[in-house]
């Protein structure tokens, strides 16, 4: 029952240097996002993928690249890190965006990054 | 905009007793509604939805919410707090954009049991 995995669960860059968070789910779920926590800020929408093949910018995209590289995978990348996207990342999946009833969402255990 | 409101960002209460954390929400349609729990270190976990009919819904680990329209509401309660409830409580909306939903997150409620 591994549901969605990311990693890494740590990370630390310098100001500049680049990276990709990786997330898997083993569901055979369509829909796929990439979310950002910050103390007092709730979740924020950074990028979701509805089916394989698709993506769409959310609330808070620049500064982010994301991948969805099959129906298991949606991978997000900081290209030149900076100190403002010090955060918690939360990855998570849906059954189907299109279907409400469907959108119920199971998150990953979340990767701390820490840009210095 | 449209938008989800938890008003309080703390809260304590002391094991036993019981439990409101508020949400409001701002959307013209009928909202799709639902409260996660996140415990410390881990993601967030659903503990109810509210998509139509009966308008207090129940949840896991003994928790129920209400869907009030005219008060634009979907508060969580729970009769009995227990010590292992202390975790950070997210309402969510989802909001339709185009042909999409998109789940939109509160600020979240921080909840403290004391002994």
């Amino acid at each position: 029952n591994a549901g969605v995995t990311q990693t890494p669960k740590f990370q630390v860059l310098k100001t500049g240097q680049s990276m990709t968070l990786q997330c898997a789910q083993d569901m055979n779920h369509n829909s796929m996002y990439w979310y950002q926590q910050d103390p007092g800020m709730g979740l924020r929408l950074i990028y979701y993928s509805a089916s394989e093949g698709t993506t769409d910018k959310g609330e808070v995209p620049n500064g982010y690249n994301v991948s969805r590289l099959n129906k298991r995978e949606f991978s997000l990348r900081l290209e030149s890190a900076a100190p403002s996207q010090t955060s918690v990342y939360f990855c998570a999946s849906s059954e189907s965006r299109m279907q409400v009833g469907a959108n119920v969402l199971t998150f990953g255990a979340g990767s701390r990054l820490t840009v210095l | 905009a449209q938008s989800v409101t938890q008003p309080d960002i703390h809260i304590t209460v002391s094991e036993g007793a019981s439990l409101e954390l508020r949400c409001n929400y701002s959307y013209g349609a009928t909202p799709y509604l639902f409260w996660y729990v996140q415990s410390p270190g881990q993601g967030l976990q659903l503990l109810l939805k509210y998509f139509s009919g009966d308008t207090l819904v129940q949840g896991i680990k003994g928790f129920e919410a209400e869907f009030k329209r005219s008060q634009s509401s979907f508060n969580l309660r729970k009769p009995s707090v227990h010590w292992s409830d202390a975790a950070e409580y997210f309402c969510a909306v989802v909001l339709r954009s185009g042909g999409s939903y998109i789940p939109t997150f509160g600020r979240g409620t921080s909840l403290i049991v004391h002994p």
